[in-house]
């Protein structure tokens, strides 16, 4: 398995404002994702990825509002645009290879006041 | 429908009792299947994976595999307290992977 760390493990943030996450793996790893997961709910895909190309998002996610970027195969930062209090949620980002299991890192809780 | 799917529960069973979760899915092209146990305010832990029809044991975990009824299963024998928690089941293919929308399990001492 990977060691997957995340940065900032928690933030509180003014609503309008923007937020980096970093998510930073002990290896090289072929695909990165990020999720959403609101308290008592399940884990919600925003986007895949991959190094050297654009990120794919889901629907309902739009890269003007989650920027991401994957300059390597160890590195990902996953932004989160003009919060509002609806964006309040734990982000999780998570390392896999085709069709192989996910490992997931520790997650950032953020609130948006 | 959904990709994967998951009796919410809570599903409460005695301490040293067999929990069973189960999960369907939809897609017949899927190529592997894995049981997350996720902790309130922790990030997914993965427990077990399966690829193959049949059974995989591991410790006190057993996962199962139906490919033709579309049914993945996950028994805990001799539950403990600490095994309170969520159970995610999540399947793959190719690049896509898909996550249910868990179980709680509660271990009653």
């Amino acid at each position: 398995s990977a060691v997957i760390s995340q940065k900032p493990s928690r933030d509180i943030c003014q609503r309008g404002t923007s937020l980096t996450i970093q998510c930073q793996v002990d290896s090289q790893v072929t695909m990165m994702f990020w999720y959403r997961q609101q308290p008592g709910q399940s884990l919600t895909l925003i986007a895949t990825a991959n190094q050297g190309s654009e990120a794919t998002y889901e629907s309902g996610f739009v890269i003007d509002k989650f920027p991401i970027s994957r300059p390597n195969l160890t590195f990902s930062t996953l932004t989160v645009s003009n919060m509002s209090p609806e964006d309040s949620s734990i982000y999780l980002c998570s390392v896999g290879h085709y069709y192989n299991e996910q490992f997931f890192g520790p997650g950032t809780r953020l609130t948006v006041l | 429908q959904k990709e994967v799917e998951q009796n919410s529960g809570p599903l409460s069973v005695p301490e040293g009792a067999i929990a069973s979760l189960n999960c369907t899915y939809s897609d017949r092209g899927s190529q592997s299947f894995f049981w997350y146990r996720q902790y309130s305010g922790k990030s997914p832990e993965l427990i077990m994976f399966i690829y193959s029809n049949g059974d995989k044991e591991d410790g006190r975990f057993t996962a199962q595999l139906n490919k033709a009824s579309q049914y993945v299963s996950l028994l805990i024998r001799d539950s403990q307290p600490s095994d309170s928690a969520t159970y995610l089941c999540a399947s793959a293919r190719g690049n896509q992977f898909y996550f249910g929308t868990g179980t709680s399990l509660t271990v009653i001492p």
